[in-house]
């Protein structure tokens, strides 16, 4: 059973920088095959897609937030993170962690985590 | 960026009805469009991929049609556990985009 879980400081101060981790169990990351993504959504909002990373650390941003974020990938330990730097009150989210895969021809987020809410504050 | 917009933002319905939601791209996606389900305080969990495609353990009282630029999620007799916002997706050309939701309240 695949499950992803995040974790991470729940409060960042305004300009400084957010950082997650997720925590992949019940598949490896290098073993390939899949996508590893962030995705967030503002409270009472919609969902954004902020960006994946493969095994190899190789990485897609959302052009939106490409100037601020960066994901890295730890193999050995089975997970992948986040940075959002320069953030203000409207990076205040709920980031959620998912597997990204391809199923027939579309892109699915087809295991999530939880979820963790970031509030940015002074 | 593909804008996803749906219809309605919101609806009530009863326990047995059956419910439409719509779902319209800015431009056309062929059938790269998922639809998800969020609950309150929950992740959203995957329903249908590829416009029609069932994902495994969805019952199936949920159905997704369409192709190009209109879609529908359909869900054919309304149970308790249904009551819940659903989201579109599509992954014809990244960034991957979302719709703003439709809640599914109780009448």
């Amino acid at each position: 059973q695949v499950q992803l879980q995040e974790s991470g400081p729940g409060l960042v101060k305004p300009s400084q920088t957010l950082s997650l981790t997720c925590t992949v169990s019940g598949v490896s990351i290098s073993s390939g095959g899949y996508y590893w993504t962030w995705i967030r959504q503002h409270p009472g909002k919609g969902l954004e897609w902020i960006g994946h990373i493969y095994h190899s650390g190789n990485t897609y941003y959302n052009p939106s937030l490409k100037s601020r974020v960066s994901m890295s990938v730890d193999t050995s330990k089975n997970q992948f993170s986040l940075e959002l730097s320069s953030v203000t009150a409207a990076d205040t989210a709920v980031y959620y962690c998912a597997r990204q895969r391809s199923q027939m021809t579309t892109v699915t987020f087809d295991n999530w985590g939880q979820g963790t809410l970031v509030t940015v504050s002074s | 960026d593909i804008q996803m917009t749906q219809s309605p933002s919101s609806l009530s319905a009863s326990v047995g009805d059956s419910v439409t939601v719509t779902c319209r791209a800015s431009q056309s996606i062929s059938r790269h469009l998922n639809w998800y389900q969020q609950k309150p305080g929950k992740a959203p969990n995957l329903l249908i991929y590829a416009a029609s495609s069932l994902q495994s353990g969805v019952p199936s009282r949920f159905s997704g049609s369409g192709s190009g630029t209109d879609f529908t999620l359909t869900i054919s007799s309304l149970q308790t556990e249904d009551f819940a916002t659903y989201y579109c997706q599509q992954s014809f050309s990244t960034p991957w985009t979302f719709g703003q939701g439709t809640k599914v309240g109780i009448k």
